[in-house]
């Protein structure tokens, strides 16, 4: 079965410091990979996709398939940053699976 | 703005009683899923539907049940609630061929006393 993990309940981070939240899944075959965010009394909404390999908001994230890890990154973070973040996987486009969820904290 | 939009927004009801979430959406999207939310759980898959005629059990559909009245309409339904189901109800959709993008409404927090 497909599995997604992220290990760490509550990322807290200084402004400007770099921030890295894991997540590690779990598929034999070719899965794709995405990151959602849900910032404070807002949607649930799609940061960004691993097909597309694109930068949002100064976010990026590598797929490692040797690790199995599909961790986000930035280099320097900002208040505005502080969300919920959710790692997510499919396997053909038709179901979803979540992991738990990462609660960053960005403090000023 | 097209839109996902699920009603009601909160609930409070007791053990045993039948209720019934709503989800709309003018997005003119083909699937439609039903997420459950808990604290250190994260989202989890109750149903989905591809069409009007398609639906499909996700990982946690005992309890649950769906109905999709028209592509824009997909109602989430428990027959006889528990506690246990309280929860964060979230409605998703997605377009055929789309590369992943699922559309969250704004959740519906159901108590179950």
């Amino acid at each position: 079965a497909q599995r997604v993990t992220q290990p760490e309940k509550l990322l807290s981070v200084f402004k400007g410091a770099p921030v890295e939240l894991k997540c590690n899944y779990s598929y034999s075959g070719s899965p794709e990979l995405f990151w959602y965010v849900q910032y404070s009394r807002q949607r649930l909404q799609l940061l960004l996709r691993h097909i597309s390999r694109e930068s949002i908001k100064g976010f990026t994230a590598d797929l490692n398939k040797g690790e199995t890890s599909f961790h986000l990154k930035k280099p320097f973070a900002q208040e505005e940053d502080s969300a919920m973040y959710y790692c997510a996987l499919t396997v053909n486009f038709n179901k979803f699976y979540f992991g738990s969820g990462t609660k960053l904290n960005v403090k000023p | 703005d097209a839109d996902v939009t699920q009603t009601p927004r909160n609930r409070i009801t007791k053990t045993g009683k039948r209720i019934m979430l709503e989800c709309s959406q003018t997005k003119g999207h083909d699937r439609m899923y039903w997420y459950r939310q808990d604290p250190g759980l994260g989202l989890r898959l109750i149903y989905y539907s591809f069409d009007v005629k398609d639906i499909n059990k996700g990982e946690i559909s005992d309890g649950y049940s769906v109905s999709r009245q028209a592509q824009a309409k997909f109602s989430l339904s428990l027959e006889s609630a528990i506690p246990n189901q309280t929860a964060l109800y979230f409605c998703a959709t997605a377009a055929t061929g789309n590369t992943g993008e699922l559309f969250f409404g704004e959740g519906s927090r159901l108590t179950v006393l």
